[in-house]
């Protein structure tokens, strides 16, 4: 089935780094999505791209979709205390022979950054 | 705030029983998802539906089973409990089939 590879696991940062995570998979995706989780919350959208090659900015975060539709990356600069948290990758795959679209979400990013 | 409503927010129950999750969806979205994570675990799909019927399945055990209703909440039912079914178990909710889902709060379930 599909999987999504996410790296790295986690990281430890000084505030004020930069940061940079991706998402691998052996299948091609119609929309990657960016979701950030933190503790003790549910995950909320950060960003979400719709077309290869695509990149997108929001704030300090940027991600691009992958020109082959298998991989994508998110990007943080000069990273603060508040971006500690849980970052998941999502690859949705439209399902155009039936009804159901497919959203499969990565294992996620921890992040720690320290003041 | 996300608009998407989970009750309750912490349960502690005993293996062998149920226990039923509810969730509000945003207003106006017709889809509903369930996921459940667990310690070192990502999010794992469980079920979806749409407008009242189930338009997907994921990992979901045959202990479980959800519904939504005509007023578009959701119930998530969980039986025969196991202390492997401790979890952190999230609903969400979107308006289109994009991916932009809208998650609750989550509810946190420990069995045991």
């Amino acid at each position: 089935g599909q999987q999504l590879n996410q790296s790295p696991q986690s990281m430890f940062i000084q505030e004020g780094e930069d940061v940079s995570m991706n998402c691998t998979s052996s299948s091609i995706f119609n929309t990657w999505l960016w979701y950030k989780q933190d503790p003790g919350e549910g995950p909320v959208l950060l960003i979400a791209l719709y077309k290869a090659g695509e990149l997108t900015s929001n704030g300090r975060l940027t991600a691009q979709f992958g020109i082959t539709r298998k991989d994508s990356f998110l990007n943080i600069s000069a990273s603060i205390p508040s971006d500690v948290g849980i970052y998941f990758c999502a690859g949705l795959v439209l399902n155009y022979g039936g009804a159901t679209n497919k959203l499969i979400f990565g294992t996620g990013t921890l992040l720690a950054v320290q003041p | 705030d996300s608009g998407v409503t989970q009750t309750p927010k912490h349960l502690i129950t005993a293996t062998g029983q149920r226990v039923t999750l509810r969730c509000s969806p945003r207003s106006g979205d017709l889809s509903v998802y369930w996921y459940q994570q667990s310690l070192d675990q990502g999010l794992q799909f469980l079920i979806q539906y749409y407008n009242g019927e189930e338009r997907a399945k994921g990992n979901i055990l045959e202990r479980f089973s959800a519904q939504q209703f005509p007023d578009l909440h959701s119930e998530l039912n969980l039986s025969s409990l196991e202390l492997g079914d401790s979890a952190l178990y999230f609903c969400a909710s979107s308006a289109g089939s994009l991916g932009e889902l809208f998650f609750g709060e989550g509810s946190r379930l420990t069995v045991l």
